[in-house]
């Protein structure tokens, strides 16, 4: 069985350091894509950054680039996310999820496909 | 890319016609736009990728429409289980972003 499980999560004080760990197990993880995922209390889905499969390509949103890194393990099947200068609104949710991607005419359609449970990260003084 | 939803919230009763908006800020090239179901304690569900075409599994009372900027959710008959939060998702290119979500409720 397939199984994506975030851990990590903790409160810390404003300007703090966090990182974020995702164990992947029931899937050949060195041929996916992965992503960070986060939802803030009473908000919606918001992007965080994703990596390709041999850690060469990492990608960020705009609210956490400089400040967040992504990395991955693949000897240990193992995605994290390097957070620094943490600030209140990145309170969340954070989710990690496998990308895969649909081919039409050429063009690569990717989408979010397995998901963790989500670790909670609190930002408070 | 900024991805506005609306309405925010939708209440219908089961067996009513839904439909959701997402409009993007700049054009939605290739039509990279996908449609998220999402519910309390649960994983995120992929419905819609490519603007139209349906994920595996999905029924097909999910349909997806729209180009360029407007892009649809049409949930033609609701079932109990449809009542949910909706994301539309665009994957131009980084940064990705969603849609702050359509709250679908059972009025």
């Amino acid at each position: 069985e397939v199984h994506l499980v975030e851990s990590g999560g903790d409160l810390v004080q404003p300007g703090g350091s966090l990182r974020l760990s995702c164990a992947a197990s029931g899937f050949t993880f060195s041929n996916y894509w992965m992503s960070w995922v986060r939802q803030a209390p009473g908000k919606g889905l918001e992007w965080v950054a994703n990596i390709n499969q041999d850690g060469t390509e990492m990608y960020y949103g705009d609210s956490v680039k400089g400040r967040f890194t992504i990395s991955r393990d693949s000897a240990k099947n193992s995605l994290f996310l390097q957070m620094n200068s943490l600030r209140a609104e990145d309170t969340a949710a954070y989710y990690c999820a496998s990308l895969d991607f649909t081919t039409i005419y050429g063009a690569k359609h990717w989408y979010f496909d397995l998901w963790g449970r989500g670790t909670l990260v609190t930002v408070s003084s | 890319i900024v991805l506005t939803q609306s309405p925010g919230t939708l209440s219908l009763s089961p067996g009513e016609r839904a439909t959701l908006s997402c409009r993007a800020s700049q054009t939605v090239a290739s039509n990279f736009l996908a449609w998220y179901q999402h519910k309390p304690g649960q994983a995120p569900r992929l419905l819609i990728y490519a603007a139209s075409n349906r994920a595996t599994g999905i029924p097909d009372r999910f349909s997806g429409s729209g180009s360029g900027t407007d892009f649809t959710l049409t949930i033609s008959r609701l079932e109990p289980g449809d009542f949910a939060v909706y994301y539309c998702h665009q994957y131009v290119g980084s940064p990705w972003t969603f849609g702050q979500g359509t709250k679908v409720e059972i009025k």
